[in-house]
């Protein structure tokens, strides 16, 4: 099963910036976090990870804890194409396989 | 994304026949995976694969086989099929610790 919660669902404004939390309370100290995105029925597009210290890319910002035991994606100006399911992921990683565990994501819808 | 070509985008089939999935690889990218996506789920590992010829079970591997005779072909099998495996599968690549990308699936429905 995965090892993280999300909200089922979150509101944002367009233009707005939109902040995604995720809590990963028994994440390990050599596991990522990663963030994934799908858009309708496409494959889930890789957002940004991360393992302790905060994270920024063109797409978002990735902030993490101190305890590491919760994180939130930043998107700083959400778009109407910025409506999706986003996917928190810790990566468990036993040797060298690199298994993503989906959980059920959150639907944000960005509105007008 | 990451040259990944999933075949056929779209299949209806029959309970009890077999049914073969491809996904293929342009990157040379070592690591291959299988999901499945099933309406108010996320996407869950089927099967993956760590090079030619080594493959390993994923969460829900019941019913599910694989081979992976190259680098860039990644074959799931339904050698059955039954209609509790409708659901849209999504073939993913990766190296070694980079993320993993994804095609843009194959919607199959058991009949």
């Amino acid at each position: 099963d995965a090892k993280t919660t999300q909200p089922p669902s979150m509101d944002c404004a367009e233009g707005r910036a939109a902040n995604l939390p995720c809590n990963h309370s028994t994440i390990s100290g050599n596991e990522y976090v990663y963030w994934y995105r799908q858009i309708h029925s496409q494959g889930p597009q890789y957002i940004i990870h991360g393992l302790k210290n905060n994270e920024t890319n063109e797409m978002a910002s990735l902030i993490i804890t101190e305890d590491r035991k919760s994180s939130t994606l930043i998107l700083p100006h959400a778009t109407l194409r910025d409506t999706a399911v986003y996917y928190c992921i810790v990566r468990v990683d036993p040797g060298n396989f690199n298994k993503f565990y989906f959980g059920s994501g959150t639907k944000l819808n960005v509105k007008p | 994304d990451a040259g990944i070509t999933q075949s056929p985008r779209h299949k209806v089939t029959e309970t009890g026949t077999p049914v073969t999935l491809r996904c293929h690889q342009t990157e040379n990218h070592r690591y291959m995976y299988w999901y499945r996506q099933d309406p108010g789920h996320g996407l869950r590992l089927i099967h993956y694969s760590y090079g030619v010829k080594d493959t390993d079970k994923g969460e829900v591997s019941d019913g599910y086989s694989v081979s992976r005779s190259k680098t860039e072909d990644f074959l799931l099998t339904l050698e059955s099929a039954t209609s509790s495996q409708t659901s849209v599968y999504f073939c993913g690549t990766g190296l070694g610790s980079s993320p993993l990308h994804f095609g843009n699936g194959t919607r199959l429905t058991v009949t």
